[in-house]
């Protein structure tokens, strides 16, 4: 779990704020997925990123949310607008590429308040 | 539609016995399932993967089975322990569908010493 870096790990917003979490994923992986935690819930996909290419952004909600994953730098999950719904774990995983990709490896997760 | 459904209740079991986790999925080709932990306010943690064309996987106390035409898999902790108690997540990963990972709800393991 160390090798995946999120930041922050707790984050409250106001309604109407924006919320910026940020991933680093493990060393040699260039693949980054995100999801989100309700308590008491499964993990939801909402995003699958390579470096500069959104390959299934399928679970992403229409609106206010984003993500990206530059060339250089961290994978960023940008969410506008925050409503209270918003407020979730939202955990980020990295792997390699190809068939060895086949297991993902998590980071601690970012917990969002919004207040 | 897709579903992956692990148990339903919460497993309590007395230390040293097996616990026996399930996960079902529905809708699903599978080509690899994993099993990972999670604990309260962490990530998950990978434990086993098993691949499509293999019935079992063995790891120290684990041990996962995978039965493609029930759709289901097992998951075993052998002489359970209390530092064993966490949530058990299983996960499947399909080869055409953009190969996104697809997580159950997980199942909450308490082993009473």
């Amino acid at each position: 779990n160390a090798g995946v870096m999120q930041n922050p790990r707790h984050l409250v917003r106001r309604r109407g704020q924006e919320a910026r979490l940020r991933c680093s994923p493990m060393k040699g992986h260039s693949h980054v997925y995100w999801y989100r935690q309700l308590p008491e819930e499964g993990l939801k996909f909402m995003v699958y990123l390579q470096k500069e290419n959104i390959i299934d952004e399928s679970g992403m909600p229409k609106e206010r949310f984003s993500a990206e994953f530059p060339k250089e730098g961290p994978s960023i999950l940008r969410i506008q607008q925050v409503v209270r719904g918003d407020s979730a774990a939202y955990f980020c995983a990295s792997s390699r590429p190809g068939s060895s990709g086949n297991t993902i490896y998590f980071g601690e997760g970012s917990w969002l308040t919004v207040v | 539609s897709q579903k992956i459904e692990q148990n339903s209740e919460a497993l309590n079991i007395q230390e040293g016995k097996t616990a026996t986790l399930t996960c079902n999925y529905t809708n699903y080709s599978p080509a690899y399932l994993q099993w990972y932990r999670q604990d309260p306010g962490r990530g998950p943690v990978f434990l086993l993967l098993i691949r499509e064309n293999e019935k079992e996987k063995r790891k120290e106390r684990l041990k996962v089975t995978f039965d493609t035409t029930l759709k289901q898999s097992l998951f075993h902790i052998t002489a359970s322990q209390p530092a064993d108690s966490a949530t058990y997540l299983c996960a499947l990963r399909e080869t055409n569908t953009g190969n996104q990972f697809y997580f159950g709800t997980g199942t909450s393991l308490t082993v009473i010493p």
